[in-house]
């Protein structure tokens, strides 16, 4: 059974800063590993996708890393922003359409 | 191009009653995924159906039902609603061409809350 695990919940920090934000799977036959953003009460808004042949993805400030092998995946936001605050969440997805979320990490960017 | 849409985006219900929640996917799309997401949680998985057939289901008690009309929209039907039903109910959609799997793009959800 996959479990998806992201540490911390919560992160607050200056703006400006670079951030690596972790996500962390236990069975690594995965077929895709996808990072999304949740504002307050809204959906799910995809930033990065990466297929498991992949080792990285990059979008603007935003850059995902997946190594398969040790169960691991990196968000890497250079130079936040007051509006990169929001939550998270990392979702790992096997052989169906079916994703499995971490719970996601809380990011607040201060001006 | 529209996005994948949800109704209601808010409901109020009281324990025992029934809800059905709408979900009209991306145009093209064909498989539509139900998703629970309780406050502080990550989404759970619900349902998924594919050309009108359930393809998965989640953990949840026989209370969750769904279907898929063949316009590909969905509705998701909660019967008995408990209070622990109260969360934001997420749909999904993907193309699913040939079989192969694609990536997933959410809708905004609907609120549901139970009294």
């Amino acid at each position: 059974k996959q479990e998806v695990t992201q540490i911390p919940a919560a992160l607050s920090v200056p703006e400006g800063e670079n951030l690596v934000l972790n996500c962390s799977f236990t069975d690594s036959a995965i077929y895709n590993l996808q990072w999304f953003r949740q504002d307050p009460g809204k959906g799910l808004t995809s930033l990065l996708l990466i297929q498991s042949s992949q080792r990285e993805q990059t979008s603007g400030r935003l850059n995902a890393s997946l190594d398969k092998s040790s169960g691991r995946s990196t968000l890497y936001i250079a130079a936040s922003q007051p509006g990169d605050s929001a939550t998270y969440l990392c979702a790992a997805q096997g052989g169906s359409e079916k994703l499995v979320f971490g719970k996601g990490m809380k990011l607040t960017v201060n001006p | 191009d529209a996005g994948v849409t949800q109704s209601p985006t808010h409901l109020i219900k009281t324990r025992g009653q029934h809800v059905t929640l709408r979900c009209s996917p991306i145009s093209g799309h064909k498989s539509v995924s139900w998703y629970q997401q309780v406050l502080g949680q990550g989404p759970q998985f619900i349902f998924q159906y594919y050309e009108k057939e359930e393809r998965g289901r989640g953990n949840f008690p026989d209370r969750f039902s769904a279907r898929q009309f063949p316009n590909y929209s969905s509705e998701l039907n909660v019967n008995a609603l408990l209070l622990g039903d109260s969360a934001l109910y997420l749909c999904a959609s993907s193309p699913r061409d040939r079989g192969l799997i694609q990536p997933q793009h959410f809708g905004d959800g609907t609120r549901l809350s139970i009294l």
